[in-house]
């Protein structure tokens, strides 16, 4: 069964500095990654996702992610980090057969 | 815009009783789950629907029902509401594969059992 695993449930950062959130995944299969925004009192919105077409994958708001096969990760990444990115973020691994969700890593933005 | 609605937004039960919380999409997508969420723990998957009069159970099954008659609509049957049943609902939706393709949630229905 395929598993994901986020690193820091709780991540705070200063207005400006950089973000990286974690991500690792098992999987028997090559997956489907997803990054999933969620602010609050909102359901998830999709920031990225990877489909091996590319190993860097751009989203939305100006988030990152490279896929690294041999670390099995998944990590997401922004430049410079933006009040309004104050929300909690969820990785999440498929294939055809089943999705799962990471447990959240709740995103603080220091002004 | 309306994509995916659920209904009621808040609701709290006392331990027995039974309801059911809506899910209409407007998207024309055949995939739509149930997920729950609580604290720690993501989301996990109840319920899913590959298409009209098709559903199978999730990772965390027990309590729930659902149907699917039509293709926008999803409900979520607790037909006897526990504590443990105490969490954060999301539909969801997907016009491509369920597991493969970007999922559209709703706002999420917030559960109280007493």
């Amino acid at each position: 069964a395929q598993s994901v695993t986020q690193l820091g449930s709780h991540v705070s950062v200063s207005e400006g500095a950089l973000v990286l959130l974690r991500c690792n995944y098992s999987s028997s299969v090559p997956p489907y990654l997803f990054w999933y925004v969620q602010y609050p009192n909102q359901g998830l919105q999709l920031l990225l996702k990877y489909t091996s077409a590319a190993t860097l994958v751009k989203g939305i708001n100006g988030f990152e992610a490279e896929f690294k096969k041999s670390e099995t990760s998944f990590h997401l990444t922004k430049p410079s980090a933006h009040m309004s990115d104050a929300a909690e973020y969820f990785c999440a691994v498929s294939d055809r057969y089943d999705r799962r969700f990471g447990a959240g890593t709740r995103l603080t933005v220091k002004p | 815009n309306a994509g995916v609605t659920q209904t009621p937004k808040f609701q709290v039960l006392k331990t027995g009783q039974s309801m059911t919380l809506q899910c209409a999409q407007d998207m024309n997508h055949e995939y739509m789950s149930w997920y729950r969420q609580d604290p720690g723990m993501g989301l996990r998957l109840i319920h899913y629907s590959v298409g009209a009069g098709i559903t199978d159970q999730g990772e965390v099954p027990n309590g729930y029902n659902v149907s699917r008659s039509t293709t926008e609509d999803f409900p979520l049957r607790l037909l006897s509401a526990a504590p443990s049943q105490t969490s954060v609902y999301f539909c969801a939706s997907s016009h491509r594969g369920l597991n493969t393709g970007e999922l559209f949630f709703g706002e999420g229905s917030r559960l109280t059992v007493l």
